[in-house]
């Protein structure tokens, strides 16, 4: 696609359930990231992607967050029991480079818990 | 990472110039000024990257003294649609994990 895409676009899920985001970067971009954004806040770093390996995922809050990028393209952000404080912008955004540089965002993912 | 600095909000009139300063006094020799738009409801869109001295484009021009602490976004005859949320960053060229801080938010009135 032209753009990156992330899906859903909204998510409404209760406290303690299973909620999977994904993430189609731009095609042929190697590097990929994942930011929290909460309201009034700016984005704050989750996770790196280069290819298929996590290079940095130091930004995850606790070990209920993970992501993968199995085939170095489209990725999952997974959250287990989730928790109100979880509610927020997710944002996925990809690089051509290695590091740094251009990065392409995608609209987010809103989720609530409630 | 290097801190950054920016004021909270700003206020202009269409058709004028407005200048976003950033401070980053412990910016790192290979740190790069980076600055990004963001509208309510969409992600980040990148604007304008920057090492020294003085970068232009299409949209903006970023303005970097010699001693690199801070930087100086302006945005030329801005128009409404530039209401946004303006963020600085400074981080290597590798530095990925970068820190969006809480921007400025910029309200352009008629």
């Amino acid at each position: 696609g032209a753009g990156v895409s992330q899906t859903p676009s909204n998510k409404v899920t209760e406290k303690g359930k299973y909620v999977e985001l994904r993430c189609d970067p731009i095609s042929g971009h190697t590097a990929l990231y994942w930011y929290r954004q909460s309201l009034g806040q700016g984005p704050e770093f989750l996770i790196y992607f280069q290819g298929t390996g996590a290079a940095d995922d130091s930004g995850l809050p606790n070990d209920r967050f993970f992501a993968v990028r199995p085939e170095g393209s489209v990725s999952t952000l997974k959250i287990q029991r989730t928790e109100r404080g979880d509610s927020a912008v997710y944002l996925c955004a990809s690089s051509h480079q290695q590091f740094g540089g251009e990065l392409f965002f995608g609209e987010g993912s809103r989720l609530t818990v409630l | 990472l290097a801190k950054t600095t920016q004021p909270i909000s700003m206020d202009s009139y269409e058709g004028q110039e407005v200048n976003i300063t950033c401070s980053h006094n412990n910016i790192a020799t290979n740190d790069y000024i980076t600055w990004y738009q963001q509208f309510p409801s969409q992600g980040p869109r990148f604007i304008i990257q920057g090492y020294k001295t003085k970068v232009t484009n299409e949209v903006a021009s970023l303005f970097i003294p010699a001693d690199r602490k801070s930087s100086t976004l302006s945005l030329p005859r801005v128009s409404l649609s530039d209401t946004a949320v303006y963020y600085c960053l400074v981080g290597a060229n590798s530095g990925y994990a970068l820190n969006f801080g809480k921007g400025t938010s910029l309200l352009v009135t008629p």
